[in-house]
């Protein structure tokens, strides 16, 4: 089976930085990726990685480490507008997505 | 702007009747995904088109059926809706089946069964 793992929740206060952790199991890998989603909204595409290391976009950056089946994002001087899901999805190599639960992160004033 | 619309937004449907939601894109994408999600669980694959191919996940319920038209067009049919259907219900794209193809997600429709 596929096993997904990421803390149910985080909260942070504006200006902080917050790191949401994932690891995975999987039956294959053939990469990650971060989403985002808002309440009532779709997903939206953050970072993907394939290679070990740290990807860096604006405030948000994501590493991997394929040897430990782990990955994080980093997000970077909180907005308000950052209190979302935020979604670790795992392709196995079957060009299907496995997805974590999600980790709701609140960012408080 | 390209896009993945679902419609619509919020089904209300009573217990056994059938119900069909659809999505459509703009992206001209060849793969398109339905999943389901439920609350604070994670997005489940329930099947996807590649083009005219069709491929169902083993543990989809054969209650889920799917019909895809055309390359804008997939519809998501539930023959016999039971409580434990109510749930989020996405649609997706992507551009091909290359692993670093991202998804593009719809707005979703939320299903309630009375």
């Amino acid at each position: 089976g596929q096993n997904i793992d990421q803390p149910t929740e985080m909260t942070a206060t504006e200006g902080a930085i917050v790191q949401i952790n994932c690891t995975y199991q999987t039956s294959g890998f053939n990469g990650l990726f971060w989403y985002q989603q808002h309440a009532g909204e779709a997903p939206t595409f953050l970072s993907y990685n394939v290679l070990d290391g740290l990807e860096e976009k604006g405030r948000f950056s994501s590493f991997l480490s394929r040897s430990k089946g782990y990955s994080y994002l980093l997000l970077k001087e909180l907005q308000m507008k950052d209190s979302a899901s935020y979604l670790c999805a795992v392709n196995r190599g079957d060009y299907k997505l496995s997805f974590g639960a999600g980790t709701t992160v609140t960012v408080r004033a | 702007d390209a896009m993945v619309i679902q419609n619509p937004r919020y089904q209300v449907t009573q217990f056994g009747k059938p119900v069909t939601l659809s999505c459509s894109q703009t992206l001209n994408h060849n793969v398109m995904y339905w999943y389901q999600q439920k609350s604070s669980q994670a997005p489940k694959l329930l099947f996807h088109y590649y083009d005219k191919d069709f491929n169902n996940e083993a543990d989809t319920p054969d209650n889920f059926q799917s019909r895809r038209p055309n390359t804008s067009f997939c519809f998501l049919d539930i023959r016999s809706p039971g409580l434990g259907d109510a749930a989020m219900y996405l649609c997706a794209t992507s551009r091909d089946l290359e692993a670093y193809n991202e998804q593009f997600f719809g707005p979703g429709t939320r299903l309630t069964v009375l």
